[in-house]
């Protein structure tokens, strides 16, 4: 069953602005991933953060992690047209399993 | 980084044929595979994990004779979809972990678009 559930579903914003994706997901975890994918084509890994760890930065990413609420959030600054794709969160389950959210949308208009 | 390729990147066929879809490790040695499907603009599910040498486990609600998978190698798993319906036509995505890198992050395949007629 589908672990993680991201909001917004859908997420158009202006080129130049940040964009914020959440996640929140059911059971206690190990590590929480942030992946992107192009339409039609495979997964991306962008970042992971560990249970022990509160935020992480890769680049323009930023990455949270309330293990309290069970939620993680995804910022990406200064957006760009190429940022235009679907982010999913990922968490591990049993038997080395990774469980993918349903995804956020982001369109980034020019 | 790590490579996961997958071929072929888009199929259409007729009803009742079988279709089988290549996924290899380039650049590593995958013992374990993960097979995903994904609807449009929908999330991925995982189908089955493919174990090296092994049968492959498979996902609640995920037939095992209609999804046929082979992991006969350390860097190839393959998938067939036995006696396609249109019901079957979706994206197909295959994944592996680098086991010299990490057991978390997962490797993906570009993907399969399948087309049943």
């Amino acid at each position: 069953s589908q672990q993680g559930e991201e909001d917004p579903q859908a997420l158009s914003i202006q080129e130049g602005e940040n964009a914020t994706m959440n996640c929140s997901y059911k059971t206690s975890i190990n590590n929480l991933q942030w992946y992107r994918q192009n339409s039609g084509r495979g997964l991306v890994h962008l970042i992971l953060i560990r249970s022990n760890e509160r935020e992480k930065h890769s680049g323009r990413l930023r990455v949270t992690l309330d293990t309290s609420k069970k939620s993680s959030s995804l910022l990406i600054t200064a957006s760009r047209a190429a940022d235009t794709a679907s982010y999913f969160c990922a968490t591990d389950g049993r038997d080395d399993k990774i469980i993918f959210g349903k995804g956020t949308r982001l369109h980034i208009l020019p | 980084g790590a490579v996961v390729s997958q071929h072929p990147s888009r199929v259409i066929c007729k009803s009742g044929t079988s279709v089988k879809i290549e996924c290899r490790s380039l650049d590593f040695q995958a013992t374990t595979m993960f097979w995903y499907r994904q609807f449009p603009k929908k999330s991925l599910m995982l189908m089955a994990t493919s174990n090296e040498g092994s049968k492959a486990t498979y996902e609640q609600g995920v037939e095992k004779d209609k999804f046929l998978i082979n992991h006969a190698s350390l860097t190839l798993s393959t998938l067939t979809v036995t006696s396609a319906h249109p019901e079957d036509s979706s994206f197909y995505i295959c994944s592996a972990h680098n086991p010299g890198q990490s057991n978390e992050k997962l490797f993906f395949g570009s993907g399969t678009q399948l087309s049943v007629l």
